[in-house]
């Protein structure tokens, strides 16, 4: 069985200021792939990052970054200087790299005040 | 080169009545997975297709759900005799395989509100 938890529901900040989000996975396998996804306002589900579990070298796209920590099971992402258009749910996601079923956290809220 | 396409984006349907959810995959695409996402939640797997296959539904209701992947057209997610709870949105996603290496494709969702 694989879980992925996204404790924090919302996050509220002002514009420019630094947010995180966690995330927490569980899984029986040793190799899978963890993701992140983006649900604006309008609805759709826009990909943001894959990572596969054998390669935990955190990495940075532009304001956005992810730590992958496997000894702790979490694949945290950060958004540098916030703007109102990363206002949005965001989604973290495992899939075992040998299946083809996502499972989602249940999603974080940022909302990004001007 | 079109994405995956949903339609329609938005359906209202009254108690009782039908619900059809249609998904076009990304060219060359082969494979279809429905995932729906209750509101305030994340999204759940339904169901995973092949052309003319279903090849795995254990995500699906047991009753008033139902999916197809005709040969030729898009795939459909089929509701029968809709219940407020199952409002929801719908999305369909495609990949080029089962368990390829790369990411699924998403559609921008069906949103289904019944009344």
């Amino acid at each position: 069985a694989q879980k992925v938890t996204q404790a924090q529901t919302e996050i509220s900040v002002v514009e420019k200021e630094d947010v995180t989000l966690d995330c927490v996975y569980e899984t029986r396998d040793t190799t899978y792939y963890l993701f992140w996804y983006k649900q604006p306002p309008s609805g759709e589900l826009v990909f943001l990052i894959r990572r596969n579990s054998f390669d935990e070298q955190n990495e940075i796209s532009g304001r956005y970054s992810w730590n992958f920590q496997k000894s702790t099971s979490s694949f945290n992402f950060t958004i540098t200087a916030s703007q109102v258009v990363d206002s949005a749910v965001y989604f973290c996601a495992l899939r075992n790299i040998n299946d083809y079923k996502l499972s989602f956290g249940a999603g974080t809220t940022v909302t990004v005040r001007a | 080169n079109a994405g995956v396409m949903q339609n329609p984006r938005h359906l209202v349907r009254r108690r009782g009545q039908e619900a059809r959810l249609r998904c076009s995959p990304m060219k060359g695409h082969s494979h279809v997975y429905w995932y729906r996402q209750l509101p305030e939640e994340g999204l759940k797997f339904m169901v995973y297709l092949q052309k003319e296959n279903i090849i795995d539904e254990s995500g699906m209701p047991k009753e008033r759900f139902s999916a197809e992947f005709p040969k030729e057209g898009p795939s459909i997610l089929r509701i029968q005799q809709v219940v407020r709870g199952d409002s929801a949105a719908y999305f369909c996603a495609s990949s080029t395989s089962g368990t390829d290496t790369g990411e699924l494709f998403f559609g921008e969702g069906s949103r289904l509100t019944v009344l």
